[in-house]
């Protein structure tokens, strides 16, 4: 069956340190795969898309790779501040035809001051 | 920035009601979705349609149904309201990447 994965375990971070989220996905071959950024009461918003034929996406302090061959995504947020916390979700969207975006369970974010 | 819209925000209703949450969304894309939200629990897909005519259920089963006669609009309905019903709903729009409105945040009393 079809899973993306993410840490359901709270990351606790220091202020100013490098953080590093996963997600690992089985059965699917996406043709893009996605970051959002949820805060409590509100829908997820676009970070950062990786297309499957990029190792790497930057944009200000956030770093997306994408390995298909491990089937997995790595999302840094260099210089954490205590505003980044919040849940991060990855999504994908499969190859072909009539493809809808697919979200990960997410992972909670916290940077400690 | 995304023009995707939910009404209401917030609605307290009683047991046995009929609701229609209202999506509306002006960016012309053929994918809509709705979910089901807990505070603090993941996102659940319930509806999503891949155009004008197109439903279909989404991972968790739920008593509401969707309507897609035009492109930019995606009503949810629930026929007869359950304080089970009470949770945040989500509506998105996505090309390949998808937009969220702001939510709905229904207590059924």
């Amino acid at each position: 069956s079809q899973k993306i994965e993410q840490n359901s375990e709270a990351l606790n971070i220091q202020e100013g340190k490098t953080a590093t989220l996963t997600c690992n996905y089985t059965n699917y071959s996406p043709a893009y795969l996605q970051w959002y950024r949820q805060d409590p009461g509100r829908g997820p918003v676009f970070l950062l898309l990786i297309r499957e034929n990029e190792k790497e996406k930057r944009k200000e302090r956030l770093k997306v790779t994408f390995d298909t061959t491990l089937k997995q995504s790595l999302f840094h947020i260099t210089a954490s501040q205590p505003a980044d916390s919040a849940t991060y979700l990855c999504a994908l969207l499969n190859s072909g035809g009539y493809q809808k975006v697919t979200f990960g369970t997410g992972t909670k974010l916290q940077v400690i001051p | 920035e995304a023009d995707i819209y939910q009404t209401p925000r917030y609605l307290v209703i009683g047991t046995g009601k009929k609701i229609t949450l209202e999506c509306s969304q002006t960016m012309g894309h053929d994918k809509m979705y709705w979910y089901q939200q807990d505070p603090g629990m993941e996102l659940h897909l319930i509806h999503y349609s891949y155009g004008v005519n197109s439903t279909e259920k989404g991972d968790l089963s739920s008593e509401s149904t969707v309507s897609r006669i035009r492109t930019e609009h995606f009503p949810l309905t629930l026929e007869s309201a359950r304080p089970s019903h009470t949770s945040q709903y989500l509506c998105a729009s996505s090309d390949s990447r998808a937009f969220f409105g702001q939510g709905t945040r229904l207590t059924v009393v």
